[in-house]
């Protein structure tokens, strides 16, 4: 069956380091993968999205690598603040036109300051 | 900018009953969802809506389970007879269009909570 894995311990850093989450995934081809984050209580908010064509992602202070071979994501959050503490969400999803998304149980991230 | 919203935020009620969730997608997109989050457990797709049907379903969507578009911006979730197992967090988003197909990304709503007793 498919399945979608995230570290499931939480990951603490000091403010102002590089936070690195990584997704693996196995008996799944997405189309593409996207990294979400979650404020508890609070739904998922879109952060990024990665094409299986596409080896890596950068938007401000993230990156998100694809490994399509290796059937891992890796999401990075360089200079961290504590601000962005929060639980990270890897969501995949196929071919559909409808654009299901299956979803890990994700990461929680606490960055001290 | 545009967001999904949902009513209620909290949504208390007693095993067997039925409950009506809202939500108001962002208004120029088609396709709709609702996922739900039981506590300390993933985000689960439930179902997908276009063009005033369901396209996907998910196991967990059985016929205790309607979705429907009912004017031009709500998308409402109905539970015909709760159970206690139905206690979660329930997320409605919503997409744009490429074409026919939905756009990647999902905008997601603040969520309600429901407690069944």
């Amino acid at each position: 069956s498919q399945k979608i894995e995230q570290n499931s311990e939480a990951l603490n850093i000091q403010e102002g380091k590089t936070a690195t989450l990584t997704c693996n995934y196995t008996n799944y081809s997405p189309a593409y993968l996207q990294w979400y984050r979650q404020d508890p209580g609070r739904g998922p908010v879109f952060l990024l999205l990665i094409r299986e064509n596409e080896k890596e992602k950068r938007k401000e202070r993230l990156k998100v690598t694809f490994d399509t071979t290796l059937k891992q994501s890796l999401f990075h959050i360089t200079a961290s603040q504590p601000a962005d503490s929060a639980t990270y969400l890897c969501a995949l999803s196929g071919l559909s036109g409808y654009s299901t998304l299956t979803f890990g149980k994700g990461t929680m991230l606490l960055v001290s300051p | 900018e545009p967001e999904v919203t949902q009513t209620p935020s909290h949504q208390v009620t007693q095993m067997g009953q039925e409950v009506i969730l809202r939500c108001v997608p962002i208004s120029n997109h088609l396709y709709f969802y609702w996922y739900r989050q039981i506590l300390g457990q993933k985000v689960e797709f439930l179902v997908s809506f276009y063009n005033n049907e369901i396209s996907e379903k998910s196991e967990i969507f059985d016929d205790q389970f309607s979705v429907e578009r009912p004017d031009g911006s709500n998308f409402t979730l109905k539970i015909r007879s709760t159970k206690l197992e139905d206690s979660a967090m329930y997320f409605c988003a919503s997409t744009g269009t490429s074409g026919s197909r939905a756009t990647d990304t999902q905008y997601f709503g603040p969520g309600t909570r429901l407690t069944v007793l």
